[in-house]
């Protein structure tokens, strides 16, 4: 089975520093994009950032709410993508989820399985 | 930034109705949109992916349309289980967004 798991959420006080992960089974996680997206309580959702395959590099984008504080990374190894967060805000108060996206950079090409699969989330809470 | 507004942001009808929820992108995005239903405390769940193909599993009475700015999920005969909110993402370019949601509910 197909399934992604996210963990690490938890209560922390602004200003301090988190680490989510996301751990996938039943693919080949190496091939994919993962990406993190997240939801604040009661509110739409948010495309946090992402980060390609080694293949294309291992290349990250983030949005700009979170850009200089946030870094994705990943061990294919393991098959965990990683949310570092740093310098946590009450406004990242939210559910964190990752998703796998399959996607060809040199023909910007997305393939079936862009964004099918969602892990059940993971709660941060940011609060002093 | 894209920004999709997704029309309308709430919606009450009968099981049985057909419904039309629109997105338009203030861009054109080619078909790099997909469609997701979200149901309180869950993960979303992809219905639409390319803007008109169905996920494997996700009855047929859900049909996605457009390409380029203006995009439709429509629900041919609404069953019980499909009263959730509903988002569209564009994925063309960074940032990826969303509309800011439809959400469903029984009359």
């Amino acid at each position: 089975e197909v399934q992604l798991v996210e963990s690490g959420g938890g209560l922390v006080k602004p200003g301090r520093s988190l680490k989510l992960s996301c751990t996938g089974s039943g693919f080949t996680f190496g091939d994919y994009v993962m990406s993190w997206f997240r939801q604040a309580p009661g509110k739409g959702l948010e495309w946090v950032g992402f980060i390609s395959s080694k293949a294309y590099g291992g290349t990250t984008e983030y949005a700009a709410s979170v850009k200089g504080r946030f870094t994705i990374s990943r061990d294919d190894s393991e098959r965990i993508a990683y949310l570092q967060m740093n310098s946590l805000k009450t406004e990242d108060t939210g559910v964190y989820f990752c998703t796998r996206v399959d996607y060809d950079f040199w023909s910007a090409y997305y393939g079936p399985d862009a964004f099918d699969i969602w892990g059940q989330g993971t709660l941060v809470t940011v609060s002093s | 930034d894209i920004q999709m507004t997704q029309s309308p942001s709430s919606l009450s009808a009968f099981v049985g109705d057909r419904v039309t929820l629109t997105c338009r992108a203030s861009q054109g995005i080619r078909n790099d949109l997909g469609w997701f239903q979200q149901k309180p405390g869950k993960a979303p769940r992809r219905l639409i992916y390319a803007a008109s193909s169905l996920q494997s599993g996700v009855p047929s009475r859900f049909r996605g349309s457009g390409s380029g700015t203006e995009f439709t999920l429509t629900i041919s005969s609404l069953q019980p289980e499909d009263f959730a909110t509903y988002y569209c993402l564009q994925h063309n370019s960074y940032p990826y967004t969303f509309g800011q949601g439809t959400k469903l509910e029984i009359k």
